[in-house]
């Protein structure tokens, strides 16, 4: 089977950084997703990695490494509007359903 | 545009009586899924179409849990005889294309409660 592991939850202040890490164990690896909830809204799509390394997309960023397991996604001069969960969901081989994490409730505070 | 929607917001129903979701996907998206959140956890699966068949049902905890997606577009989830534990966030979501690895867009969910 597959296992997600996110941190439950962490605090930042606003205009710092924060970095959230995802460790997975899937049978086979078809890639890895990123969504931020809202409390009370829908999932929302952050970012896709399937191949090792960083990607950039504005303030947030996310990174793979598929030999370790590991994801982190990195947000940057954090606002008080980035106060979400943060779902990790990782993609097995020749599975077209995303397994996600229990996600990280980030708070930013003043 | 239009993204996905979900009919009703909230149901509240007494245990043993039936259910139904709706769930309106993106015009064009072929894919569909189902899952259901509780608090505190993240979205999960339930069953997963590809155009009008369940390509994926592993999800459904039992027999009293369907759906149907008889033109490829709008989908129903229905839970017979529920009970107090299928309470949650049911979320529909369509991606583009079929296949696993494009984005998915979520629904605001529906929010049942069983009493």
């Amino acid at each position: 089977g597959q296992n997600i592991d996110q941190p439950t939850e962490m605090t930042a202040t606003e205009g710092a950084i924060v970095q959230i890490n995802c460790t997975y164990q899937t049978s086979g690896f078809n890639g890895l997703f990123w969504y931020q909830q809202h409390a009370g809204e829908a999932p929302t799509f952050l970012s896709y990695n399937v191949l090792d390394g960083l990607e950039e997309k504005g303030r947030f960023s996310s990174f793979l490494s598929r030999s370790k397991g590991y994801s982190y996604l990195l947000l940057k001069e954090l606002q008080m509007k980035d106060s979400a969960s943060y779902l990790c969901a990782a993609l097995s081989g020749g599975s077209y359903i995303p397994t996600f994490g229990r996600g990280t409730s980030l708070i930013v505070h003043p | 545009g239009a993204g996905v929607s979900q009919t009703p917001s909230n149901k509240v129903t007494e245990k043993g009586k039936y259910v139904e979701l709706r769930c309106d996907p993106i015009s064009g998206h072929t894919a569909l899924y189902w899952y259901r959140q509780s608090l505190g956890q993240g979205p999960e699966f339930l069953i997963y179409f590809q155009g009008t068949g369940a390509a994926d049902d592993s999800g459904l905890p039992n027999d009293r849990f369907f759906a149907v997606r008889p033109e490829g577009s709008v989908s129903t989830l229905k839970i017979q005889r529920t009970e107090r534990g299928d309470s949650a966030v049911y979320l529909c979501a369509s991606s583009e294309l079929a296949g696993g690895t494009y984005e998915q867009y979520f629904g605001p969910g529906t929010r049942l409660t069983v009493t």
